[in-house]
This record gives C-alpha cells, structure tokens and sequence, in this order.
C-alpha cells in the first residue's frame, strides 16, 4: 500500500523559502505518472498548487507559478516543493498527493503538515 | 479558469436520510471522449482527504454504494444514503479537466 509523508520546517520566516519533501513508500516513484501538492489554510478548502510528472514536467497554479518550484528525487523516492518569499497568507496544511492521470483525482494523500510563516 | 460552486455549505441530516451535494461549474467538465472530469473527497475532522468518487460517477476502491454520483456538463450531484454518524465531515468536489485544477468550497456534512 503506498504511502506519503510530507516533512519539513513548520515555521518559516516572511520574504524566506518554505520547503517541504514527501518520502514515497509502498511503490515506486517511477511507477506514477504525477504527484501533486495541496495546501489548505486554516479553516478553509483545499488549494491545488501544482504536479509534477515522474519525467519531471511541471504545472502550477497561475497564482504561485512565480515562487513555486517542484522537483522529483526517483533515487531517494521523493518530491519537493519549493515556494519562494512567502508571506502569511502561505500558512497553511500543505499534502502531498498522487494524481491519477486517467481517473483526474488525487488518490493517495499525505497525513499533511502544517507550515506557519511568521517572524 | 473554472471555478466550482457547491451547495449547500453546510448540511445537517437526521441519520438514515438521504444528502444530497450540489457542485456547479463555470465550465462544461465533459471531455470530447465522454466522461465528466469530476471527483468527489471527504475530509473527516484531523484528517487528510479522500477520494470518493472519480469521473463523476465511479466509486472509488472501498466506498460504499451508499455513495452515488451523477450529473454531466456543469451540473453534478453527490448523494449519500441511509445516511450513518461516520459520514460527518466537509465534501468538496473537484475538477480535472483543465488546469489550474480547482475545488469547490466545501460542504458541512453535520449529523443531527
């Protein structure tokens, strides 16, 4: 059964990088085609920030498509999330997700972690 | 972009009735080889979410049928019968037809 864990610092300071990591287990990372990431502010819905393919193509939400960046890491089963000058309105749960190319849903989550930016 | 819009926002149910979820789309979410990229998850309190419902109307592994999903174009429903405690939580829809990927608000399941 595969599994997600996303890690990373649970605070970040205004104007720094926020970045998180999902350690796949379970299965192979070369064997899905797109994993995603989800954030959700405290109280409110989900938000799509982005996938990425195992090959490495990305997609982001317009919004954040200037600070965000994905990678892939097939050697060490893991992808990353990198999401420059943040500020409060980034605080959020943020997942760890695969999308399921055919079906157009995440199918598998993280357990999610929360990221706070203040100062 | 598409934008979804559910409804209502918040649902209390006597256990053992029927809900019934809106989610309505500025955008047709039918693809030109027939099947509405519309997903379904739930979110129980302290919990990721999880899928329910794909391309409209297909269970996902392990839902119960009391779970169904219907509705084509803009116009989607998620039904959920004989309607039981464990059911509680917020219901958002989704769509994958088109990026940037969006979900509706939500909507508050609450058991009476």
């Amino acid at each position: 059964q595969m599994q997600l864990h996303e890690s990373g610092p649970g605070l970040v300071k205004p104007s720094d990088t926020l970045s998180l990591t999902c350690t796949v287990s379970g299965s192979s990372i070369s064997n899905t085609h797109w994993w995603g990431w989800i954030r959700q502010p405290p109280g409110k819905g989900l938000e799509w920030i982005g996938y990425i393919s195992n090959t490495g193509d990305t997609q982001y939400w317009p919004s954040l498509r200037s600070r965000a960046t994905m990678s892939i890491d097939p050697s060490r089963n893991q992808f990353s999330l990198k999401l420059s000058s943040v500020t409060a309105v980034d605080t959020a749960v943020y997942y760890c997700a695969t999308y399921h190319g055919t079906e157009r849903v995440f199918d598998h989550w993280g357990q999610g972690t929360l990221v706070s930016v203040s100062s | 972009d598409i934008v979804l819009t559910q409804s209502p926002l918040s649902l209390p149910v006597t256990p053992g009735e029927t809900a019934s979820i809106s989610c309505r789309s500025t955008h047709s979410l039918l693809n030109y080889n027939g099947y509405n990229y519309v997903g379904w998850y739930v979110q129980k309190p302290g919990q990721s979410p999880r899928v329910l419902m794909f391309l409209g109307s297909n269970r996902a592994p392990g839902v119960p049928d009391r779970f169904s999903g219907s509705g084509s174009g803009t116009d989607f429903t998620l039904k959920i019968s004989r309607v039981e405690a464990e059911d509680a939580g917020v219901y958002y829809c989704m769509q994958g037809l088109a990026n940037p990927i969006a979900f509706g608000q939500g909507t508050r399941l609450e058991i009476k």
